[in-house]
């Protein structure tokens, strides 16, 4: 079993739409939960950064985490056609980041 | 200001070559990591820097080595190609110490195929 399991994908949703990205972990000493986000042939980029089991919102993208049932979640309001990208979670403690697979998502105009 | 900066962007080997994927930060990070992307499977951690001198493995060490000599530079050699090497390496680098360590700054990646 792997310690980070997301959803695989693809998903494709119609411009407007809530998306809901799904990460489960089975590591407790995880600490720190992120969401990266890559476009096509880029390196990723740090879209979100959580310590602390809750929610956290910026703009139209919020990263929920839930330390007792070992789950997060990254929501984004109101996708646009730029939205579209591959999402990783990650999480980790001390020096290194364990990353979920990620999702490949395409929001349609 | 560059950032994370990889090169080459793309290369193709024959099985048994070596060869070096460069990686150079101008952003003073101490923290310095090679992953490999491959599809399914996520980033995997190769090796990592925590300073100039120090290196240390990661999940999927075997068959590539790194040094650092700058703080700028962490380049990853390959020492005899395989098939199996073939993948997207991202050079990652950070600040360094407490929970900002894992704040990832990634460069633009090398995707290697072995032949």
């Amino acid at each position: 079993q792997k310690e980070v399991e997301q959803d695989p994908g693809p998903l494709s949703v119609p411009e407007g739409a809530i998306v809901s990205l799904n990460c489960t972990y089975s590591n407790s000493a995880f600490q720190y939960f992120m969401w990266y986000r890559q476009y096509s042939r880029k390196g990723p980029e740090l879209l979100m950064y959580t310590y602390s089991s809750g929610n956290k919102e910026d703009g139209r993208f919020t990263a929920q985490v839930d330390k007792s049932s070992k789950y997060i979640s990254l929501f984004i309001r109101d996708s646009q056609p730029s939205d579209s990208a591959t999402y990783l979670c990650a999480m980790g403690s001390a020096r290194q980041l364990t990353f979920g697979s990620g999702t490949q998502l395409t929001v349609l105009p | 200001n560059a950032g994370v900066t990889q090169t080459p962007k793309f290369q193709v080997l024959k099985t048994g070559q070596s060869m070096t994927l460069q990686c150079a930060q101008d952003m003073n990070h101490e923290y310095m990591s090679w992953y490999r992307q491959d599809p399914g499977m996520g980033l995997r951690l190769i090796h990592y820097s925590v300073g100039a001198g120090i290196t240390d493995q990661g999940e999927v060490p075997n068959g590539y080595n790194v040094s650092r000599s700058t703080t700028e530079d962490f380049p990853l050699r390959l020492l005899s190609a395989a098939p199996s090497q073939t993948s997207v390496y991202f050079c990652a680098s950070s600040y360094t110490g407490g929970a900002t360590n894992e704040k990832l700054f990634f460069g633009s990646g090398t995707q290697l195929s072995v032949l």
